[in-house]
């Protein structure tokens, strides 16, 4: 069965600094999907970014971008210029290229320091 | 397009009663998915559908736990004989088709059994 992990149970970040979340995952697959989602308190969760296997290329969505080492299978996100609206529970998610469901790591809260 | 609709946000209620949530996909949307978070931990799957049909359920959706989409709108999540355990967010999710499509997240249900 797949797993995703991270590490790293609480971070933070001062206004406008540079922070990187760490995620690990497990499969023996070769096609697949992983996410980032976030989770601000009392509110639904978004999704940050996406990143499918097959690319290469790192994902980026404005001031989020991941760092896809697929043979370490680490999934890595980066926010820069750090908001204190990005002040929240991050989510790491994996999905197989078949109808799966979603695998969620234990997240990761993000504190971002005025 | 309003998002995914979840109600009620709260729900109380003594061991041993029935509970039904109910979850309002976007429209547009043919997968619906239901999940469970507890404190502390990621969401953890427990079953979705694709229209009306459901096509897959997580070994931790006991017998105590159905859930149906009738006519592929809406759909409804019942927990009969609630045990302490049960005590979770529920979260409701709805995309279209394929591994890669974001799952859009509803705002929850959170159950507490006394």
């Amino acid at each position: 069965a797949q797993t995703v992990t991270q590490s790293q149970p609480e971070m933070s970040v001062q206004e406008a600094e540079t922070v990187t979340l760490s995620c690990t995952y497990d499969t023996s697959e070769s096609d697949y999907y992983l996410f980032w989602y976030k989770q601000p308190p009392s509110r639904q969760m978004i999704l940050v970014i996406r990143q499918e296997a097959y690319k290469q290329q790192n994902a980026t969505e404005n001031r989020f971008s991941v760092n896809f080492q697929k043979a370490a299978k680490s999934f890595s996100l980066k926010i820069s210029d750090s908001q204190l609206g990005d002040a929240a529970m991050y989510f790491c998610a994996y999905r197989n290229s078949g109808n799966t469901p979603l695998v969620f790591g234990k997240g990761t809260r993000l504190s971002v320091i005025a | 397009d309003t998002g995914v609709s979840q109600n009620p946000r709260h729900k109380i209620t003594k061991r041993g009663q029935n509970v039904t949530f109910r979850c309002d996909p976007i429209s547009e949307h043919n997968r619906l998915y239901w999940y469970r978070q507890t404190l502390g931990q990621g969401p953890e799957f427990l079953t979705y559908f694709q229209n009306e049909a459901q096509l897959e359920k997580s070994r931790l959706l006991s017998d105590r736990f159905s859930a149906e989409r009738p006519k592929g709108s809406f759909s409804t999540l019942e927990i009969q004989r609630t045990e302490q355990g049960d005590s979770a967010m529920y979260l409701c999710a709805s995309s279209f088709p394929g591994p890669g499509q974001p799952q859009h997240f509803g705002d929850g249900t959170r159950l507490s059994i006394l």
